[in-house]
């Protein structure tokens, strides 16, 4: 079944201590993005990559760092959370990097930082 | 500066009946425009687009509306059904002008159709 995973789906942590959050698509697509969701504000996108190794910065790209070292990979690196970055994210993905820009969601990681 | 609004937070509408919900945005330079539907608990899906050179799309149920000059998109969902109950995004972005893949999101319309 073609799909975007994440994981992990809820997470619970203390400001300051590093965490990771995973993503993966089994489409081999090229382009894959972080998005945020918070309440009045709809999504918006932390960071996004072109293909491996091409990474660049979304609207909201402070205190959040990405790798796209394979293909399918994505993950997003909180190195010092704060209680401001508590909210739904959303990895994305789609074919190609240009043209019309339906893109694949994953299910989606609820993040507490108290 | 919110680019894409919906001004609805939500809508209530009959089964049976059309749900039709608003989307304004502000960046001339949107060249392509989206709805998603979301579920409690699961990522946003793709539902319909439009392209700007288009001022209607239609699949199935679902139709979508693009008026350039006013800056405004409408989804029309006619006959509505209760599984069309969740958050309705509308998404824009600037395909041609920009390599970057972004899209723009309202704040989302929570859309309750009654048995």
């Amino acid at each position: 079944e073609a799909q975007v995973t994440q994981n992990p789906r809820y997470l619970i942590t203390v400001t300051g201590k590093k965490l990771t959050v995973t993503c993966s698509q089994n489409m081999n697509h090229e382009y894959m993005s972080w998005y945020r969701q918070d309440p009045g504000l709809g999504l918006r996108q932390i960071y996004y990559s072109m293909n491996v190794e091409v990474t660049d910065k979304g609207d909201v790209p402070e205190g959040y760092k990405v790798s796209r070292k394979e293909k399918r990979n994505f993950p997003l690196i909180l190195e010092s959370p704060s209680p401001n970055q508590t909210s739904l994210y959303f990895c994305a993905s789609r074919p190609g990097t240009g043209g019309m820009n339906e893109q694949f969601f994953g299910p989606g990681t609820r993040l507490t930082v108290l | 500066d919110q680019q894409v609004k919906q001004n609805s937070p939500s809508l209530s509408v009959q089964e049976g009946r059309i749900s039709i919900l608003n989307c304004d945005y502000t960046n001339s330079m949107f060249d392509y425009f989206l709805w998603y539907k979301k579920y409690p608990a699961e990522g946003p899906t793709f539902l319909i687009s439009i392209s700007s050179i288009k001022d209607k799309n239609e699949d199935g149920r679902f139709t979508v509306f693009l008026n350039k000059s006013a800056k405004h998109l409408s989804l029309h969902i006619v006959p509505s059904q209760p599984g069309d109950s969740a958050v309705y995004f509308c998404a824009a972005s600037a395909v041609y002008s920009s390599n970057t893949g972004k899209l723009i999101f309202g704040q989302g319309t929570t859309l309750q159709v009654k048995p």
